[in-house]
């Protein structure tokens, strides 16, 4: 069974701060990781993707990836409340269930 | 263009009854994936497609679910004698090459009451 695991949320912070998002992964096989953003009602949106090992920054959020640890983050620096979304981890075509982010004025 | 196209956006049928669910991918996306998402939930992976074929059916919950894709573009997903417990958004997603490496974009979802 392919699993993907988030921490279990739900997440807030204040305006400014930085949010942390974690996902494990039970597949050591799989090769892409995403992080899409789902706002309520709608459907899920891409944030970020990573391949590879390290971080990937793109703007105000950074990816990580640590392959050995089967372990995935997203950090969102200077969170807004335009960001309070659930946020989903997925490994290839697998998703975790979501944290969801309320980001506080 | 056109993004992924879901019909009908909202579906109530009885208990028994059989349904299908549409979904038209992007232009030129040879993978389909269909997912489920209860309220609150997250996304339930159901059946994967490359082109026709569908190499991973591993998420279809029963024999009552099916799902074929025709021409390497439109996919129904078919549920037979649906129960309550069906009652869910159910998403359609499409990426331009195989499953890894190629981020998904999502269709607005059929959501599926079941009485």
């Amino acid at each position: 069974q392919k699993e993907v695991e988030q921490n279990s949320g739900p997440l807030s912070v204040p305006e400014g701060a930085i949010a942390s998002l974690n996902c494990t992964y039970s597949d050591r096989g799989s090769q892409s990781f995403f992080w899409y953003r789902q706002y309520s009602g709608k459907s899920p949106e891409l944030i970020m993707s990573i391949y590879s090992n390290g971080d990937k920054e793109d703007g105000r959020f950074t990816a990580q990836l640590n392959k050995a640890s089967q372990y995935v983050s997203l950090l969102i620096r200077d969170s807004q409340p335009s960001d309070s979304a659930t946020y989903l981890c997925a490994c290839d075509m697998r998703f975790g269930a979501g944290t969801r982010l309320t980001v506080k004025p | 263009g056109a993004g992924v196209s879901q019909s009908p956006s909202n579906k109530v049928t009885e208990k028994g009854k059989d349904v299908e669910l549409r979904c038209d991918p992007i232009s030129g996306h040879t993978a389909l994936y269909w997912y489920r998402q209860s309220l609150g939930q997250g996304l339930e992976f159901l059946i994967y497609f490359q082109g026709n074929s569908a190499p991973d059916k591993s998420g279809l919950p029963s024999d009552r679910f099916s799902a074929e894709r025709t021409g390497g573009s439109v996919s129904t997903l078919t549920i037979q004698r649906t129960q309550q417990e069906d009652s869910a958004v159910y998403l359609c997603a499409s990426s331009l090459g195989q499953a890894v490496n190629s981020p998904l974009h999502f269709g607005n979802g059929t959501r599926l009451t079941v009485t």
